[in-house]
């Protein structure tokens, strides 16, 4: 069966400092994957997708990147993180363009 | 991508009232998704209308997609406590768009 694995699960970084969220999935092939950001009480902002290795589509310009060294691996990263970068950061996937969306458990990120 | 507005933003009822949100696009959607997200959670798939006017149910829950594939609603007939969560819409296509959710609140 496919699961997703995305880490760490909270995470509490400084203004300024750089940020490496990874996500993982096992049991599936060629997944589009998917990186969305989640204010406190508020909806799901799409950041990044990723149809392929190496293909990245950004959604918000920012101080964010992603990265998709491997079939199965989504890297969002940051040099310098922002206050306004805290919130709840999900992965997905799926096969397709219509299938269903899996999320990961999220990481929760505070900015001090 | 597909952009779709969802009302109301919050909905707070007394248990077994019933709850209904609403999902709508500006342009023709390919098909529709809902997901619940629980507090504290991740969304997790609910179902998928492809179909004009096609209707789905699932126990209490029941999904609508209109006739012009334009608007979608999802039921929920006698509320529980554990219905509790935000309930998201999203246009499918590449690009993946949700609403901004219904936050539903349940009082015992």
């Amino acid at each position: 069966s496919q699961t997703i694995h995305q880490w760490p699960a909270t995470l509490v970084q400084p203004v300024g400092s750089p940020l490496s969220l990874e996500c993982t999935v096992e049991g599936t092939s060629n997944p589009n994957l998917y990186w969305y950001r989640q204010a406190a009480g508020r909806g799901l902002q799409l950041l990044f997708y990723s149809v392929g290795i190496g293909q990245i589509s950004s959604e918000v310009p920012q101080n964010l990147s992603a990265s998709r060294p491997q079939d199965r691996q989504f890297i969002l990263s940051s040099k310098k993180l922002l206050l306004s970068d805290s919130g709840f950061y999900l992965c997905a996937w799926r096969t397709g363009l219509n299938g269903p969306l899996h999320f990961g458990n999220g990481t929760r990120l505070t900015v001090t | 991508g597909q952009q779709v507005m969802q009302i109301p933003q919050y909905q707070h009822v007394q248990e077994g009232e019933d709850f209904t949100t609403y999902c709508n696009s500006s342009t023709t959607l390919s098909n529709i998704q809902w997901y619940k997200q629980r507090p504290g959670g991740h969304p997790v798939f609910l179902i998928q209308l492809v179909k004009s006017g096609e209707v789905k149910k699932q126990k209490r829950l029941t999904f609508q997609f209109g006739e012009a594939k334009k608007n979608s609603s999802l039921h929920i007939t006698a509320t529980q406590t554990t219905d509790v969560g935000t309930y998201f819409c999203a246009g499918s296509g590449n690009d993946m768009r949700f609403g901004a959710g219904t936050r539903l609140t349940v009082k015992p």
